[in-house]
């Protein structure tokens, strides 16, 4: 099976500005997590998604936003960009039902200039 | 509050001496633990689960319900067990806490 694909790799955006990320899950999963990876946090968790449904939210302001499709597959948005944002964004796929392990995808790296 | 701590950032060994990788969570009921693992240019990776019990390279994990625990252990380390280990805690919730991670490095 392909792993989970996140789309694209590398984002450079200025402050303001907002981005999309995307991200397709494991063939079959349908539980799309997204968390934010930074040095001194360590994986802060943002949102999880199971059949469209955001079943969990973080804590994060509203600026960040997701969402999930038919076929599973999630975007994350981040409106009005700030510089704290600059990080990297790891998508994780599970089967969704019960506690199910993570499966990650190599990540979108974003920085805000 | 839910929180998993790990308390060292690095931790350098020899090449065949024992690790073990500290991991203490804060939850009032029953949780999951987890030990993912990331090897250099390698995606992020389920290492093992409690509820298995198993070991897998090598590396076992109890969970201490008494301490809150849930150290990894392994009795001699490998070079190529060198990268960075995170433990996380699941409280059926459908999110993930994990701690800020403890970079391995076995030395030659």
């Amino acid at each position: 099976k392909a792993g989970v694909t996140q789309t694209p790799r590398y984002l450079i955006k200025t402050r303001g500005q907002q981005v999309t990320l995307s991200c397709s899950p494991i063939s079959g999963h349908r539980s799309v997590s997204w968390y934010q990876q930074t040095p001194g946090q360590g994986l802060q968790f943002l949102f999880e998604y199971f059949s469209e449904t955001q079943r969990n939210k973080g804590n994060f302001p509203g600026r960040f936003s997701g969402r999930q499709f038919s076929n599973s597959r999630s975007e994350m948005n981040v409106s009005t960009l700030e510089l704290g944002d600059s990080a990297l964004y790891l998508c994780a796929s599970s089967e969704g039902q019960g506690v199910s392990p993570l499966h990650f995808g190599n990540g979108t790296r974003l920085t805000v200039t | 509050a839910q929180r998993v701590t790990q308390p060292e950032k690095l931790l350098s060994v020899f090449k065949g001496a024992p690790v073990e990788l500290k991991c203490n969570y804060s939850y009032s009921g029953s949780p999951e633990l987890f030990w993912y693992v990331q090897y250099s240019r390698q995606r992020l990776q389920l290492l093992l689960r409690h509820i298995s019990r198993e070991s897998i390279k090598g590396f076992t994990a109890d969970l201490n319900k008494g301490e809150t625990s849930f150290h990894l252990k392994k009795p001699f380390a490998q070079e190529e067990d060198s990268a960075m280990y995170y433990c996380a805690l699941n409280s059926g919730t459908y999110k993930y806490i994990f701690g800020t991670g403890t970079r391995l490095k076995v030395l030659a």
